[in-house]
This record gives C-alpha cells, sequence and structure tokens, in this order.
C-alpha cells in the first residue's frame, strides 16, 4: 500500500530556532499534502493544506508566517517552524493523497516537536 | 459549523468483551466517514471508509455503520483483544473527494487481559 514517511520523528530544539520537518510519499505521487498538529490527548487540527507547485491554503487561526509549508515536488512536502517557542511543541502529522486513489489520505508517523 | 465528537473519551473493557464506539457530527451532509485507529505516539493507521451511500462495512472484527439522518456512526469491535487497545479517531470529509477530514475527539481504549 501507498506509504508516507517523516523525518525526523522526534527533535527538540531551543526556543526561537527553526526546525523543519519533512514528509515524504515513497511509492507514489503526492498532488495534495495535509499538515495536522495533535496536542496531548486532543484530536488532529488541520493546519494547512498544499498542493504541488502551488502555495499552501492555512487553516483559520494558522500563523503562515510561522508555519511555512513548501510542496515543491510530488513526493516531498516540508513544514517549517520558524522561531519555535514552547506553545509550539506539538505532535505533527502529515498526510497525502493523489495516486493510487485520490480520494484517501496516506498519513505517516509523525514528528514529535518538543521546544525547550 | 460542522463539528464531530465521540463518546466516551475513554473506555476500559476486559478482554474477550463487544464493545462500541460512537462518533457523531452536526452536519449530516456527508461525503465519507473514517474510522481510524492511532497507536501512542505514533501517526494513523486506517481501519474503516464508509461513502455517504453505505449504511457499513466489515473487516475482520470491525464493524462500522453510518446513519446519516441522525448525524451518527458507530465502531463495533467483537471479541475484543489487548492489542486493540489505542486511540480511535472518526473523520468525517464533507462536499467532495478532494475535501479536508474533520477529526473527532478520539475515544481511547483500553483492554485489560
Amino acid at each position: 500500500g501507498a506509504v508516507v514517511s517523516q523525518h525526523p520523528s522526534w527533535v527538540i530544539c531551543k526556543s526561537g530556532t527553526s526546525v523543519k520537518i519533512e514528509c515524504r510519499s515513497l511509492d507514489f505521487q503526492a498532488t495534495t499534502m495535509f499538515w495536522y498538529r495533535q496536542f496531548p490527548k486532543q484530536s488532529l487540527m488541520l493546519m494547512a493544506t498544499s498542493n504541488e507547485g502551488s502555495k499552501a491554503t492555512y487553516e483559520q487561526g494558522v500563523e503562515k508566517d510561522k508555519f511555512l509549508i513548501n510542496h515543491a515536488s510530488l513526493t516531498l512536502s516540508t513544514l517549517t517552524v520558524t522561531s519555535a517557542h514552547p506553545e509550539d511543541s506539538s505532535f505533527y502529522i502529515c498526510s497525502a493523497r493523489g495516486l493510487p486513489s485520490t480520494d484517501t489520505q496516506y498519513f505517516g508517523p509523525g514528528t514529535r516537536l518538543t521546544v525547550l | 459549523k460542522q463539528e464531530v465528537t465521540q463518546i466516551p473519551a475513554a473506555l476500559s473493557v476486559p478482554e474477550g468483551e463487544n464493545l462500541v464506539l460512537n462518533c457523531s457530527f452536526t452536519d449530516s451532509a456527508i461525503y465519507n466517514l473514517q474510522w481510524f485507529r492511532q497507536d501512542p505516539g505514533k501517526g494513523l493507521t486506517s481501519l474503516l471508509l464508509i461513502q455517504s451511500s453505505q449504511r457499513e462495512q466489515t473487516s475482520g472484527r470491525l464493524n462500522a455503520s453510518l446513519d446519516k439522518s441522525s448525524g451518527r456512526s458507530t465502531l463495533y469491535i467483537a471479541a475484543s483483544q489487548p492489542g486493540d487497545s489505542a486511540t480511535y479517531l472518526c473523520a468525517v470529509k464533507y462536499g467532495g473527494a478532494t475535501n479536508k477530514l474533520i477529526f473527532g475527539t478520539g475515544t481511547l481504549l483500553a483492554v485489560q487481559p
């Protein structure tokens, strides 16, 4: 089946630094990728939707200048958390949609971000 | 506002018991509904997908039903096992295949051996 990977699986950084998280579709072309954030014991909240080669569409309340999303190829999207602060500590999950089925999202394993 | 809620928030059952997880959604005009499993600190595994025209889907010991008119879906797990312990999330899609998923609040299931 379709596989989505994320790197790194966990990261710890100092407050004020930037962190980049990669999301890759390993065996299919992802025309659309989604980025979610999940706080402890809460559900997934969609942050943004990105289509390959286009600017990302951000959900209400998500700062686009703080969470930079790049979807430059059909197999890679990146989320950069700029000037991270402790309140950005969360579990970030990406999902990808495309061939073999455009109706299904395939989820990555998630990235645990801890900002000290 | 389109919201998805799940009851109960947490559930503990002894091994072998049959159980039902509930999902409700405020807007009944859904495109499809999906049940996922999430293990601690991990991503999501899709369990069952029900299209708006369907009433139920089955996979092994899992059965998901959909009642659009009442805005409800249930996930039935038969003969529960300790390995079923996880958080179960339902997610609803509105409008069309390319639209976003709206996730429920999740049910944390613990199956005691």
